[in-house]
């Protein structure tokens, strides 16, 4: 089945301790990107990533980084997570950043993360 | 840069028409997509238009004026399913064809 995997799907954490949460497609898409949604403020991307190796900031990438070492993963690391990163996150992807405009971007289920 | 507006809630009731409206400002707009959140899930995408007018697919169709940067979703026989959050997106080549969302309109389909 062609999909999402991000993991885990609930984490609570403590500030300051590194995290990371992966995202793991099957579908080999080349364009890979995370977003945060918080209550009223809709979907904001987080990173993205073009292909291999090939990573950009979204508009809200204070606190993260990402890395694309291989097509089918796009892991999000917190580094030193505060509760302000209290969130809801999902990974999306699609065959390109065009195609995804088009075609639609398969989501993620979803990671709420909670940082206390 | 890009952004949108849409509103945050609307309610009907069960077999009416609604319709959600979306406005936009953006250079080198490219296209308007839709997409649907039931609480908490995945969204899951739902049209996408790059020239005005209608487009069809069953229950639900968009439109789209580029010359008023004015889209609506229309969801015709309304069911309690349909209850959700809808998204705008707008993609511009000056922003690589990535889409920036709107924050959301919460549809509420009452009995």
């Amino acid at each position: 089945e062609a999909q999402v995997t991000q993991n885990p799907r609930y984490l609570i954490t403590v500030t300051g301790k590194k995290l990371t949460v992966t995202c793991s497609q099957n579908m080999n898409h080349e364009y890979m990107s995370w977003y945060r949604q918080d209550p009223g403020l809709g979907l904001r991307q987080i990173y993205y990533s073009m292909n291999v190796e090939v990573t950009d900031k979204g508009d809200v990438p204070e606190g993260y980084k990402v890395s694309r070492k291989e097509k089918r993963n796009f892991p999000l690391i917190l580094e030193s997570p505060s509760p302000n990163q209290t969130s809801l996150y999902f990974c999306a992807s699609s065959l390109d950043a065009l195609a995804g405009t088009t075609y639609g971007y398969t989501f993620g289920s979803g990671t709420r993360l909670t940082v206390v | 840069g890009q952004s949108l507006e849409q509103p945050s809630e609307v309610t009907a009731v069960e077999g009416a028409i609604v319709q959600i409206n979306c406005t936009y400002q953006t250079s080198g707009f490219y296209g308007l997509s839709w997409y649907q959140q039931h609480d908490g899930g995945a969204p899951t995408f739902l049209s996408y238009n790059a020239l005005d007018g209608l487009e069809e697919t069953g229950r639900f169709s968009s439109f789209l004026s580029r010359s008023d940067s004015y889209g609506y979703l229309l969801l015709q026989e309304l069911q309690m399913k349909d209850s959700a959050s809808y998204f705008c997106a707008v993609s511009s080549s000056g922003g690589s064809y990535i889409p920036t969302f709107g924050r959301g309109t919460s549809l509420i389909v009452h009995p």
